[in-house]
């Protein structure tokens, strides 16, 4: 049983699209990470959050902790959005992470 | 300017070697970490430090090793003993622990012939 699950896998958009990137969980943790991997490997820490919601231009983030869920959204998706994107929970000594959402996004 | 730098960016091995990757920060934090990555397969926990002269075993350890001398350094040894060592090797650090936001290095690519 994985303790991170990622949906979809997979996801081709229109640029423009308003995109959904979902994370659900089964650990206890005080905390959620997205992270976006780009093709060529390196990793960024979009968002660390632990309640709520986060916007970062066109991003936003929300968490539920009590429904263990969380999503990553995109608005008005442009093809620089393309890459991989993780769910990470640290829950207690241990570091869970998703396998990952690879987004394509087209002209 | 201020990052986390890993180098080199590929390497190459023959079986049975030991082999050395290096990760440096100057953000003065105090957590370090590293993570392997396989093709089609999330990120995993090799070990993680959160104070000079200590570090801790993440999920998958065995046939690595690290020190952690000073702060900027966290140097992590890929074994003869790890059986499948060839992957994509991941340094991050953070200002504290785990919920801290960490910075990625841009990686290594270790293949072992």
């Amino acid at each position: 049983k994985n303790e991170v699950e990622q949906s979809p896998q997979n996801l081709t958009a229109q640029e423009g699209e308003f995109i959904t990137i979902n994370c659900s969980y089964s650990v206890g943790i005080s905390a959620l990470h997205w992270l976006q991997q780009h093709p060529g490997g390196g990793i960024v820490s979009l968002f660390m959050l632990s309640s709520g919601k986060k916007k970062h231009g066109r991003l936003i983030a929300t968490i539920n902790i009590q429904e263990k869920h969380s999503s990553l959204h995109i608005t008005a998706s442009h093809p620089r959005d393309s890459a991989v994107y993780i769910c990470a929970l640290p829950s207690g000594n241990q570091f869970y992470f998703g396998t990952g959402t690879s987004l394509t996004v087209i002209p | 300017d201020g990052g986390i730098t890993q180098s080199p960016k590929y390497l190459f091995r023959k079986e049975g070697q030991n082999v050395t990757l290096s990760c440096e920060q100057n953000l003065n934090h105090d957590a370090m970490y590293w993570y392997r990555q396989d093709p089609g397969q999330g990120l995993r926990l090799i070990y993680y430090s959160q104070i000079v002269n200590d570090f801790q075993k993440g999920d998958i350890a065995e046939g690595y090793s690290v020190s952690r001398e000073k702060k900027e350094s966290f140097p992590l040894t890929v074994t003869s003993a790890q059986k499948n060592p060839t992957a994509f090797y991941l340094c991050a650090s953070s200002v504290g622990g785990f919920t801290d936001t960490q910075y990625f290095g841009p990686g290594t690519r270790l293949t072992v012939l």
